[in-house]
């Protein structure tokens, strides 16, 4: 089944980190760029930025320029997001999603996984 | 960054209904660069349209996109049971990427 599933989410103290994970299966992701999007509590989504397919590009939201670290490992068909510094204001849902273009990026996402919730609370 | 909204915030209609969801650009879409998706409780958002009105694969013909420049259009002709979720509008022609805050449609 074609898939994309995240984990690492759950409670963290403020200032502190957290590394998600977004494995795939069904294909191969190494083919396509990767994209992190998060929703918080009753806001719509936004978009935190992308890793392209062999990992030497990244692009960052300003809002987590510095704090948020995208990276790939294509063997093991997986992408992460390194969280550092957390504030109370990154509670949210975050969602990993996939670029369409092979070799490339539309900056739309055909396939996204579930999410993983990350609480960040004293 | 180009701000998106989208209307009404909350949508209440029965099945076999029309649907009728806007999202409103604060300036031109570059190449009407629009997407739309559909989100579930607890499941993956689904991709419908990318380009305004290029539906995605396996999307049933009763959802329709269109729309230029600043003003986007979804449709759902007859609405079924399964519609009934949040939707989502997604700009990708300019530098920074954004959303709108999404539309509810919920049953009446």
């Amino acid at each position: 089944q074609v898939q994309l599933v995240e984990s690492g989410g759950g409670v963290v103290q403020p200032g502190r980190s957290l590394r998600l994970s977004c494995a795939a299966s069904g294909f191969t992701l190494s083919s396509f760029a990767v994209h992190w999007v998060r929703q918080a509590p009753g806001k719509g989504l936004e978009w935190l930025g992308v890793i392209s397919f062999d990992g030497s590009k990244r692009y960052y939201a300003d809002s987590v320029k510095g704090r948020f670290t995208i990276s790939r490992d294509n063997s093991k068909n997986t992408v992460y997001l390194q969280m550092n510094s957390l504030r109370v204001e990154d509670t949210a849902v975050y969602y990993c999603a996939r670029d369409p273009m092979t070799g490339g990026w539309y900056w739309y996402f055909d396939l996204w996984g579930r999410g993983t919730v990350a609480t960040v609370s004293s | 960054e180009i701000v998106l909204t989208q209307s009404p915030g909350t949508l209440s209609l029965s099945p076999g209904e029309r649907a009728t969801l806007s999202c409103r650009a604060s300036q031109s879409v570059n190449s009407n660069y629009l997407a739309w998706y559909q989100q579930k409780p607890g499941q993956a958002p689904r991709l419908l349209f990318s380009g305004a009105s290029s539906r995605a694969t396996g999307i049933p013909d009763r959802f329709s996109g269109s729309g230029s420049g600043t003003d986007f259009t979804l449709t759902i002709s007859r609405l079924e049971p399964e519609d009934f979720a949040v939707y989502h509008c997604q700009q990708y022609g300019d530098s920074v990427i954004t959303f709108g805050q999404g539309t509810r449609l919920e049953i009446k």
